[in-house]
This record gives structure tokens, C-alpha cells and sequence, in this order.
């Protein structure tokens, strides 16, 4: 069965510095791969995805992922992060049906 | 674009009663999805249509809850009876083609007690 793994629940950096939040999944398959952000009571809203072709890819607000199926990662990363990027990101992959699996999400905490 | 619209934000009710979830996809979307939201369980399919048909509801925890979309414009997601465990946040998602992405509204934070 299709699962995403996110192992840190819980990451804290300061603003300005890079950021990496870990994301690992399991599938068959070529992956889906789609990045969202959460804010605090709100909805989901798409950062980047990869379907297919060049294994980085960019999104909006700077970030970026790189597909890895060697080790079967997608990473996403910033170069310097805003206090405004403060949310929980929840990483996901899309099964033969097209159904998204979400991973259990990583809440980011930004330092001044 | 108004994006997918769902309403009411905020649902408090006592155990036993009716609660209806409603949604309203983006226009031109044929794919429309329902999602619960715990800290417990995270992010879960309930159901989701394509062209106002149930295609997969495999993820709806029991027969207390039910979703119908009877038109493309408009979908509903009941709970009947309510219990406290249902207490969530319910999310509907829209998209364009299967496989593409989903666009979410912002969510129906439901307090049954």
C-alpha cells in the first residue's frame, strides 16, 4: 500500500536560514508528488508538485523539491526562510487512482 | 476564480443531531473530493465523485455519514447521527482532470458535543 512518511513533527529555524523538511514515500510505481502548506485555519493550498521529467522542481514562495527515487524522497527546501512561511506542511503522493496520501505533516516554527 | 467554497466555517451541534457539510467546487472541475482532518488520524479520503458520480467511498468511517453531489456545481456531506468523535475539520477539494491537482476550500471546523 501507498504511504508518505514525514519523520519530524516538529522543526524550528531561525529566519533567514535554509530549510529542509524531510519527506519519504512508498510506491510501486512513478510517483505523484505534491507539496502543501497549511496556515493556521485554513485550507491547503499546493506549493509545488512533480509528475514527471526534471526531478527539481520549483514552486511558489521559493520553494523547491527535488525528486529522489533512488531513496525514494522529495524533499522540499528553502534558501531563506520569512517568518511568514510559520504553517504545517504536509507532503503527499497520488496512487493509481489518483487519490492523495498525505503524509502526518511537519509544523514549521520560524525564530526571529 | 472564488476557489471552492464551503460552508458553514464553523459547526457546533449536540450528539444525535444532523450536521450537513456543503461545497461548491470550482467551475469546469470534474473531480470533487471530501476530507476529514484530525490530530489523530491526519488528513483522510472520505469519498470523491468524477462528473457527479461516487467513485470511490471506500474512506467513509461508517453508515452515519453520506455525501451526494447532484450536480456539478454543489456537493453535501452528512453526518446522522453526529457523535463527538466525528468532531473534525472537513475539507472539499476540486479538480480539473484526474491525477491533476487539487485545489482545496477552507475547511468546516465541526464540534460535536
Amino acid at each position: 500500500a501507498q504511504s508518505v512518511t514525514q519523520p519530524d513533527i516538529h522543526i524550528t529555524v531561525s529566519e533567514g536560514a535554509s530549510l529542509e523538511l524531510r519527506c519519504n514515500y512508498s510506491y510501486g510505481a512513478t510517483p505523484y508528488l505534491f507539496w502543501y502548506v497549511q496556515s493556521p485555519g485554513q485550507g491547503l493550498q499546493l506549493l509545488l508538485k512533480y509528475f514527471s521529467g526534471d526531478t527539481l522542481v520549483q514552486g511558489i514562495k521559493g520553494f523547491e523539491a527535488e525528486f529522489k527515487r533512488s531513496q525514494s524522497s522529495f524533499n522540499l527546501r528553502k534558501p531563506s526562510v520569512h517568518w511568514s512561511d510559520a504553517a504545517e506542511y504536509f507532503c503527499a503522493v497520488a496512487d493509481s487512482s489518483y487519490k492523495l496520501i498525505f503524509g502526518s505533516g511537519t509544523r514549521l516554527l520560524v525564530r526571529p | 476564480d472564488a476557489g471552492v467554497i464551503q460552508s458553514p466555517r464553523h459547526e457546533v451541534t449536540e450528539m444525535g443531531q444532523e450536521v450537513t457539510l456543503r461545497c461548491k467546487p470550482i467551475s469546469g472541475h470534474d473531480y470533487l473530493f471530501w476530507y476529514r482532518q484530525t490530530m489523530m488520524r491526519g488528513l483522510e479520503l472520505l469519498i470523491y465523485f468524477n462528473n457527479n458520480v461516487p467513485i470511490d467511498d471506500s474512506g467513509m468511517p461508517e453508515d452515519r455519514f453520506s455525501a451526494k453531489m447532484p450536480n456539478a456545481s454543489f456537493s453535501t456531506l452528512k453526518i446522522q447521527p453526529s457523535e463527538p468523535r466525528d468532531s473534525a475539520v472537513y475539507f472539499c477539494a476540486s479538480s480539473f482532470l484526474s491525477g491533476e491537482t487539487q485545489y482545496f476550500g477552507p475547511g468546516t471546523r465541526l464540534l460535536v458535543l
